[in-house]
């Protein structure tokens, strides 16, 4: 069974403030997919960042910054600095075998001025 | 801007109604995936189609169909509507049916029902 699981259920920072969100995901297979994805307040779903399961490069795209460790099964998600923009909900998912996108619960992330 | 519309945006109908969601993937893309976000159940998988034949079904209930057209927009349908069936529906389109493809969601319908 597949499963992803971001523990942190709300988070609230100061603008300019790093931080970091949580996922950790379950698995039986051995080639697999992970995704970021920005659900901002209004509503649509935006592609973040795909990673595969062969490649533990740490990613940098601005701001943003991935950090996949195969042995913790872990993919983290940190902003630097962040902006009141990077309000929203965050959803971590794993497609593996399947069709669908396994997704986390999600971590609603609040920058306050 | 993904490149997936879905129409409507927002629909507000009776419990016992049916509605008809509809969606148009990205240009080059043949592949057309729902979703259901509600604020018990999370993000949903519900099905998929390629090029024009189901793939794979999820949470889906009986009641709700699905059918991907020739010019590969897909509608969704929702009948006898129930009031735990109000929710963010979301259409997700991609090249293919391979796990590297990355999703790309349309804006979503929001549903509710009264």
């Amino acid at each position: 069974a597949q499963k992803v699981t971001q523990a942190q259920t709300e988070i609230s920072v100061v603008e300019k403030e790093d931080v970091t969100l949580d996922c950790v995901y379950e698995t039986r297979d051995t080639t697999y997919y992970l995704f970021w994805y920005k659900q901002p307040p209004s509503g649509e779903l935006v592609f973040l960042i795909r990673r595969n399961s062969f490649d533990e490069q740490n990613e940098i795209s601005g701001r943003y910054s991935w950090n996949f460790q195969k042995s913790t099964s872990s993919f983290n998600f940190t902003i630097t600095a962040s902006q009141v923009v990077d309000s929203a909900v965050y959803f971590c998912a794993l497609r593996n075998s399947g069709y669908a996108l396994n997704f986390g619960k999600g971590t609603s992330l609040l920058v306050t001025p | 801007d993904s490149g997936v519309t879905q129409t409507p945006k927002h629909l507000i109908t009776a419990t016992g109604q049916r509605v008809t969601l509809r969606c148009s993937p990205r240009s080059g893309d043949l592949s057309v995936y729902w979703y259901q976000q509600s604020l018990d159940q999370g993000l949903q998988f519900l099905i998929q189609y390629y090029n024009g034949e189901e793939r794979a079904k999820g949470n889906i209930l009986e009641r709700f169909s699905a059918q991907q057209f020739p010019d590969l927009h897909s509608e969704l349908n929702l009948s006898s509507l129930e009031l735990g069936d109000s929710a963010l529906y979301f259409c997700a389109s991609s090249l293919g049916t391979s796990i590297r493809e990355t999703q790309y969601f349309g804006p979503g319908t929001r549903l509710l029902v009264l």
